[in-house]
């Protein structure tokens, strides 16, 4: 697609309840990123894709959290038993690959996650 | 570890002033990226400009330059002739030989007519 395209845009939820967040990136792009923003704060890393593999997801906060990226394109972040403290917005991005150049990422519009 | 710092919370500027914003950032790699991205109200990410650890000449693109002042660890973004449309919070980030990148705290700048 033209952009990175994050679904749904708004989930609110109740706390202990599973969530997924759907991730479709830019087509051709190998590299696929999901980050998380609290309010007032910097996007915090979370995981990496290069293709179908999580080449780093040192930055899940706990094994609830989990990301899948299965044919290397489309990803989905799921969160199990979702608490307070899991509200936030996350954010995909995916670039080019690390082989070119400045490898930018390009951000899709995040999905504003809040659990009640 | 990677680390980039923000030390502007906040900015008010005059329209068609130009503002710089700071960002200071530590590494021990010897080849590391520098980027910052404008993110508005919507909340989307925007790419604004790129400089590689091992470029010679500072980055341009249209109104925003990057001072990077290598031996110093600084990487500021300059807006020249700033515009309302400007008003938004401004993320400095760096990324390392692992590919991923570490954002700063922000600084919400606000352009007043």
């Amino acid at each position: 697609g033209a952009g990175v395209s994050q679904t749904p845009s708004n989930k609110v939820t109740e706390k202990g309840k599973y969530v997924e967040l759907r991730c479709d990136p830019i087509s051709g792009h190998t590299a696929l990123y999901w980050y998380r923003q609290s309010l007032g704060q910097g996007p915090e890393f979370l995981i990496y894709f290069q293709g179908t593999g999580a080449a780093d997801d040192s930055g899940l906060p706990n094994d609830r959290f989990f990301a899948v990226r299965p044919e290397g394109s489309v990803s989905t972040l799921k969160i199990q038993r979702t608490e307070r403290g899991d509200s936030a917005v996350y954010l995909c991005a995916s670039s080019p690959g690390r082989a070119t150049g400045a490898n930018v990422l390009t951000f899709g519009a995040g999905s504003r996650l809040t659990v009640l | 570890a990677q680390k980039i710092t923000q030390t502007q919370p906040g900015m008010f500027v005059q329209e068609k002033e130009a503002v710089t914003l700071d960002c200071t950032y530590d590494t021990s790699d010897p080849s590391y990226g520098l980027f910052w991205y404008k993110q508005p109200s919507s909340g989307e990410m925007i790419f604004l400009i790129y400089q590689g650890s091992y470029d010679q000449q500072n980055a341009t693109e249209g109104r925003y330059s990057l001072n990077f002042q290598k031996a110093r660890k600084s990487a500021n973004l300059v807006i020249s002739a700033s515009q309302l449309g400007d008003s938004a919070m401004y993320f400095c980030a760096m990324r390392g030989p692992n590919e991923k990148l570490t954002f700063g705290t922000g600084t919400r700048l606000t352009i007043i007519p």
